[in-house]
Parts: structure tokens; sequence; C-alpha cells
């Protein structure tokens, strides 16, 4: 059982640029969630994904976008990049049923292990 | 206000003494996770609890859904043990969707 890898692990880009981030999730796992992690702050959630839909977002602006394809991989799109999006972006898999929240169906998520992205 | 608040922001411990992060939350849940981040970013899920207490090695996590408070200890710290250790939970009725803490991080000196 492979776990949660992201690509790039660092990435430099300049200020109104365009920049794509993949999360591959652990082996079984339909559920992608992304957060951005500000230097000294929390994770803040951006958006989730369940069998490829987006299942909720965060308080992020449109040109944060996403996509998840049928082998439940996951890519995150940043367009007209600002110095405020430099931050560690965390993918996180789960096998999830969105909508239905308990204990009993609540699965953990397992995270992966960020990439790093400067704008210049 | 945060809908989760950790406190301390940070923490410096001498190695063997036990140490105590303390994390409350205002919105409805069923779960709370401890999670530890270590620099570089990687971040491990350490406990996931929603009543009473859970024990693994020289980690205890404990919680009270009614005050809506948790408490991760740390018995004989270790400089290992330095990182950054972040409480968490999952919105009720957003499927896995999480509200994160600030953090606390923690360093061990020798």
């Amino acid at each position: 059982e492979t776990g949660v890898t992201q690509s790039p692990t660092h990435l430099i880009k300049t200020r109104g640029q365009q920049v794509t981030l993949r999360c591959s999730s652990q082996s079984g796992h339909n559920t992608v969630s992304w957060y951005q992690q500000a230097l000294g702050q929390g994770p803040q959630f951006i958006f989730q994904y369940y069998r490829e839909e987006e299942n909720g977002r965060g308080n992020f602006p449109p040109r944060f976008s996403g996509l998840q394809f049928p082998n439940y991989s996951s890519e995150l799109n940043v367009n007209a990049l600002e110095l405020d999006d430099s931050a560690l972006y965390l993918c996180a898999s789960s096998l999830g049923t969105p909508g239905l929240y308990d204990e009993l169906s609540y699965n953990e998520q397992f995270f992966g292990p960020g990439t790093r992205l400067t704008v210049l | 206000k945060n809908e989760v608040e950790q406190s301390p922001q940070n923490l410096t411990a001498q190695e063997g003494e036990f140490i105590t992060i303390n994390c409350s939350y205002s919105v409805g849940i069923s779960a709370l996770h401890w999670l530890q981040q270590h620099p570089g970013g990687g971040i491990v899920s350490l406990f996931m609890l929603s009543s009473g207490k859970k024990k693994h090695g020289r980690l205890i996590a404990t919680i009270n859904i009614q005050e809506k408070h948790s408490s991760l200890h740390i018995t004989a710290s270790h400089p290992r043990d330095s990182a950054v250790y972040i409480c968490a939970v999952p919105a009720l009725n957003t499927g896995n969707q999480f509200y994160f803490g600030t953090g606390t991080s923690l360093t061990v000196i020798p």
C-alpha cells in the first residue's frame, strides 16, 4: 500500500504565473482535500474532491481550481499567482462519504509531504 | 475568532520534562485529531479520539466533549519530539473537511 505523494517538492514562480500541483492518493482512497499552510500558521482548507466532483470549498478565490481524475489522483491549479500564495500546499486523501459525517462513517485523512511554493 | 484555538503557540522544554499542549474548539464535532508536523512539512496523524483518553508510547491525548477541550501530553520529552503539534477537527456534516489550529511549536533541548 503506497502513501500519499505530491509533486513537485519545491517550486519557485513569479507573480502572475500559473502553477499546477499534483497529488497521488493512497491506494483505495476516493477523497482528496487540499490545504494551504502559510509560514507559522495552521493549514487552511482550500477544497475537497470526492469521486471527481468538488465537494466543498473554503474561502479561496476562483483562481484556485482543482481536478480529480478517475484514478483519484488530483491537481491543484493556481492562476495569476500573487506573493501571498507562497505557502506549503498539502493534500490529504481518505476513503470518505461526504455529506454524512459521524464517528462511524468518518475515515482518517492521510497527508502528503507537501509542495512548497514560493512566489517572487 | 478561529474555530480551533491552541496554546501555547511556542514551547521550549528541557529533555525529560512533562509537556502539555491544549486545544479548544467551538464547532460541533464527533472526533478530534492531533497531528505532528516536522520541519519540511510532512504531517503525521498521532491520535483520533472522540472521548476519554488514548495513549501511545509517551504520548497521551484526552478530550472533554462537553467542555470542547482536548490536551496532548508528552511524558519524558526527548529532542526528537521537537515538532509542530496541530489540533484539527472535522466539522459535522461536511464530510472530511477540517478546521486546524495554528499549531504549537515544541523544542526539546538536550
